[in-house]
């Protein structure tokens, strides 16, 4: 069945270390998407890619990086630098042709930083 | 500015009554309007969508939603409520056509009494 694969669905990292979010689809979506969950504070942007070896900063950049070496793999590496890294995490695809928008979810990693 | 607000952070409804969820947005044109449910640990789900045509959309489970142009509103109702709908709920708008990302609402967290 096609679908967003995340993994792992829970880490644990101390501070000061990098960790990585692995994202990977089978739904031939050109468009993906990395987005982090807070409590009552809805879904926040991190970075989106819509073609490969392109990528966009989204609202809360700042402290995460991505690459988009293939079409359907988009990691996100959560940095040192990210003052606040607990989080759940979730990426998302879209088709990104005469994109109507609708975003397809994987199952969410949930960071905790001890 | 883009925006999405959720009213209601929670709302508890019992067990065979109706519901409605309220959404406004803000946004220069009328975007694409999607509703999404979340189980607690779990990705998002879509619900429905609404791009053009008849304002009023069918999803699934049962859900419907209105669009409003007048009052930038997009309000998801149900008219018999279940008790597995309890979940958090998210209205999220996208631009037309352009390919970037949702903007979400913060969120309804809905509870069902028995």
């Amino acid at each position: 069945d096609g679908g967003i694969t995340q993994s792992p669905k829970y880490l644990f990292r101390k501070e000061g270390q990098n960790v990585t979010l692995s994202c990977e689809q089978n739904l031939n979506h050109d468009a993906m998407y990395w987005y982090r969950q807070d409590p009552g504070q809805g879904l926040r942007l991190i970075y989106y890619s819509q073609i490969v070896n392109d990528f966009q900063k989204g609202d809360i950049a700042e402290g995460y990086s991505v690459s988009r070496e293939k079409k359907e793999s988009f990691p996100l590496t959560v940095t040192s630098a990210q003052k606040n890294p607990t989080a759940f995490y979730l990426c998302a695809s879209s088709t990104g042709q005469k994109n109507t928008g609708e975003l397809f979810f994987g199952e969410g990693s949930r960071l905790t930083v001890l | 500015a883009q925006s999405v607000t959720q009213p209601d952070i929670h709302i508890t409804v019992s067990e065979g009554a109706s519901l409605e969820l309220r959404c406004n947005y803000s946004y220069g044109a009328t975007p694409y309007l999607f509703w999404y449910v979340q189980s607690p640990g779990q990705g998002l789900q879509l619900l429905l969508k609404y791009f053009s045509g008849d304002t009023l959309v069918q999803g699934i489970k049962g859900f419907e939603a209105e669009f409003k142009r007048s009052q930038s509103s997009f309000n998801l109702r149900k008219p018999s409520v279940h008790w597995s709908d309890a979940a958090e709920y998210f209205c999220a708008v996208g631009p037309r056509g352009a390919g970037t990302a949702l903007i979400f609402g913060k969120g309804t967290t809905l509870s069902v009494s028995s």
